[in-house]
């Protein structure tokens, strides 16, 4: 069974446009999280969501918005797509309890944008 | 806000040599920090973690060690294998106020193992 799910897990498409990612975990974790890797490898926190709280990397656009229907699922979504908004998009997530708590990455979606 | 450190960008050993990769970071309240391994076009896997309470954690051929003093952890693969090529981050966690639990990565560490 796979621990942390992300579809689809490759997007194209055309700049100026909107596109979802979903995530779903079926660990039973209550944090989950967003995070872009870039060109160069780098891994980047966008997003943490609990139940409770959202905290938002202040660099990341607002074009970008997480939804959460329920604690096992934390959706990407993103508008008016531009250029350097490819890179691949892992979704993640662990138990709450403040810093300390390993983290469990989906396989990644690779948005490209044309 | 938490910055971490990693080096080096790129390492080639041969196999069964040993394989050292440092990191640093800039926040004193970190409290936890994960290596992760990323192999091509994979999902980042956490191969070992420690935590501040601790100065050292082995895993068979895998052992971290941390120095909170000087505000630096180390990852050190033994009898390295061709399979162990890959990336491999460091990353420490926030341990307080609204952000903790979000990992800071390093900019990771490309390890080479030649047969």
């Amino acid at each position: 069974d796979t621990a942390v799910s992300q579809t689809p897990k490759y997007l194209v498409t055309q700049m100026g446009n909107d596109k979802s990612i979903k995530c779903e975990q079926n660990l039973g974790h209550d944090t989950m999280y967003w995070y872009k890797q870039d060109s160069k490898k780098f891994l980047k926190i966008m997003f943490s969501y609990n139940n409770k709280e959202l905290i938002i990397n202040e660099t990341v656009p607002n074009r970008f918005s997480p939804k959460s229907p329920d604690k096992a699922h934390l959706n990407l979504h993103i508008n008016s797509l531009e250029l350097g908004d490819s890179a691949v998009y892992f979704c993640a997530s662990s138990q709450a309890g403040g810093g300390g708590q390993p983290q469990h990455f989906g396989d990644g979606t690779r948005l490209s944008i044309l | 806000g938490e910055n971490v450190e990693q080096h080096p960008s790129t390492l080639s050993v041969q196999e069964g040599d040993s394989a050292v990769i440092k990191c640093t970071y800039s926040d004193s309240a970190s409290n936890y920090f994960p290596w992760y391994k990323q192999e091509l076009g994979k999902r980042p896997q956490l191969i070992i973690d420690i935590r501040s309470n601790v100065g050292e954690k082995k895993d068979q051929r895998i052992a971290v060690t941390l120095n909170k003093t000087a505000k630096h952890f180390s990852l050190h693969i033994t009898e390295t294998q061709p399979e162990d090529s890959a990336v491999y981050f460091c990353a420490a966690s926030i341990g307080y106020g609204g952000s903790q639990g979000n990992l800071i990565f390093g900019k990771g560490t490309k390890l080479s193992v030649k047969p």
